[in-house]
């Protein structure tokens, strides 16, 4: 257990509609990492927060936005859901002390029909 | 070229055996290295990290880092049916100010036959 927790735990949404997931960071961790896993492939890094502001972005359209909260915890938005979009989103915290490691939670399950 | 690079196999081993997952990568730069072990319908667990050339060992599992070479290696010895799972490379890219990003490869299935 890394101290990271994601929810919800699954969720099925329909094509157009609007998703939002949440993570808590491991306590002391002020970094929170959003990556996509998609099936049979490795997770692919969405946005970085820290401090609040968005530090780093990868290269995922803008409909794809999250927040930061002062506890350090998390959303991501996902708005007019795709196919595409069904994948397994994993939230990742690390610390100021080292902020190269990265811890995920458990993750979050989208299917979108 | 991707950026990291693994088999995706299936590599089976048999239990008792050493197991031996590889990976390249392709940014020169690249200063950190992770491991992570991947069950089934489970998320990322950190296995190892590794900064420096040479090897680094914790328990079973030894990571092995060749800079010069972009190649990064992990031995599982005395593996364990326990230890089937994907197992995922992983590059920070956090380097010069850049985020602190993992850029991963599409991880190698190992399997341990009992």
């Amino acid at each position: 257990e890394t101290g990271v927790t994601q929810s919800p735990t699954h969720l099925i949404k329909t094509r157009g509609q609007q998703v939002t997931l949440r993570c808590s960071s491991q306590s002391g961790h002020n970094t929170v990492s959003w990556y996509q896993q998609a099936l049979g492939q490795g997770p692919q890094f969405i946005f970085q927060y820290y401090r609040e502001e968005e530090n780093g972005r990868g290269n995922f359209p803008p409909r794809f936005s999250g927040l930061q909260f002062p506890n350090y915890s998390s959303e991501l938005n996902v708005n007019a859901l795709e196919l595409d979009d069904s994948a397994l989103y994993l939230c990742a915290s690390s610390s100021a002390r080292d902020t190269d490691t990265q811890y995920f939670g458990p993750g979050t399950r989208l299917t979108v029909l | 070229q991707k950026e990291v690079e693994q088999n995706s196999g299936p590599l089976s081993v048999p239990e008792g055996a050493i197991a031996s997952l590889n990976c390249t990568y392709s940014d020169r730069v690249s200063q950190s290295f992770f491991w992570y072990r991947q069950y089934s319908g489970k998320s990322p667990e950190l296995i190892m990290s590794i900064y420096s050339n040479g090897d680094k060992e914790d328990g079973r599992f030894t990571a092995q880092l060749n800079k010069a070479s972009q190649y990064v290696s992990l031995l599982i010895r005395d593996s364990q049916p326990s230890d089937s799972a994907t197992y995922l490379c992983a590059v920070n890219r956090g380097y010069g100010g850049a985020t602190n990003k993992l850029i991963f490869g599409t991880g190698t299935l190992l399997a341990v036959q009992p």
